[in-house]
């Protein structure tokens, strides 16, 4: 049983560009969190989502960042208009129900030039 | 505000010794705590949970001591091997809310031989 799998592991874009970050749970699982991680820093909450519904996303930054879980395929994190500060891990967690334990994947790793 | 506070930042320990890993929270409403370990380009992986009715729980070499009235719980992890380097996080979690991981600053671990 595969894990929760995240690509790209590594993305680097410069500023200004689109970031996508893809996110695919684990088999069964329909409940996928988000958390960043800057250098040094524990992991911060981002969003919750479960399919085709955005549970809390009190941790989303207000402008350029939006996730969406769709029926079918990934859930997708985006990061318009790129600035360094964006430099980051990012990771996805997987649930199979909302107290369920969460797996976290192997992260993407951001990095604005 | 930090609602999860980690102690220390880093840790040396030699082998055979005992790590102790110190947390501490602000929110009563808090109701379920995690330990997770991560490596090194990993994801985070849950190592042992604990909740505020039980004042400790011991898997393996792992042992959470919980502290309610103080709002403190550690990680004690006995007969420390090399293998257990790595970065330690404590986390918080609010049951009757998105069960969203709120995470402590982190503890780099180094065992040495």
């Amino acid at each position: 049983n595969a894990g929760v799998m995240q690509n790209p592991r590594h993305l680097v874009r410069r500023r200004g560009q689109e970031a996508r970050l893809r996110c695919s749970p684990m088999k069964g699982h329909s409940h996928v969190y988000w958390y960043r991680q800057l250098p040094e820093e524990g992991l911060k909450f981002m969003v919750y989502l479960q399919k085709e519904n955005i549970i809390d996303e009190s941790g989303m930054p207000k402008e350029r960042f939006s996730a969406e879980f769709p029926k079918e395929g990934p859930s997708i994190l985006r990061i318009q208009q790129v600035v360094r500060g964006d430099s980051a891990a990012y990771f996805c967690a997987s649930s199979p129900g909302e107290r369920g334990e969460q797996f976290f994947g192997p992260g993407t790793r951001l990095t604005v030039l | 505000q930090q609602q999860v506070k980690q102690s220390p930042q880093s840790l040396i320990v030699q082998k055979g010794g005992i790590s102790i890993i110190n947390c501490a929270y602000e929110n009563t409403a808090f109701d379920y705590f995690p330990w997770y370990q991560q490596f090194p380009g990993k994801g985070p992986a849950l190592l042992i949970a604990i909740r505020p009715d039980v004042s400790e729980k011991k898997e393996g070499r792992f042992t959470i001591s919980f502290n309610k009235s103080a709002k403190q719980f550690s990680l004690h992890i006995m007969d420390s091997q090399p293998g257990d380097s790595a970065t330690y996080f404590c986390a918080a979690v609010r049951m009757d809310s998105s069960y969203k991981l709120i995470f402590g600053s982190g503890t780099r671990l180094l065992v040495r031989p």
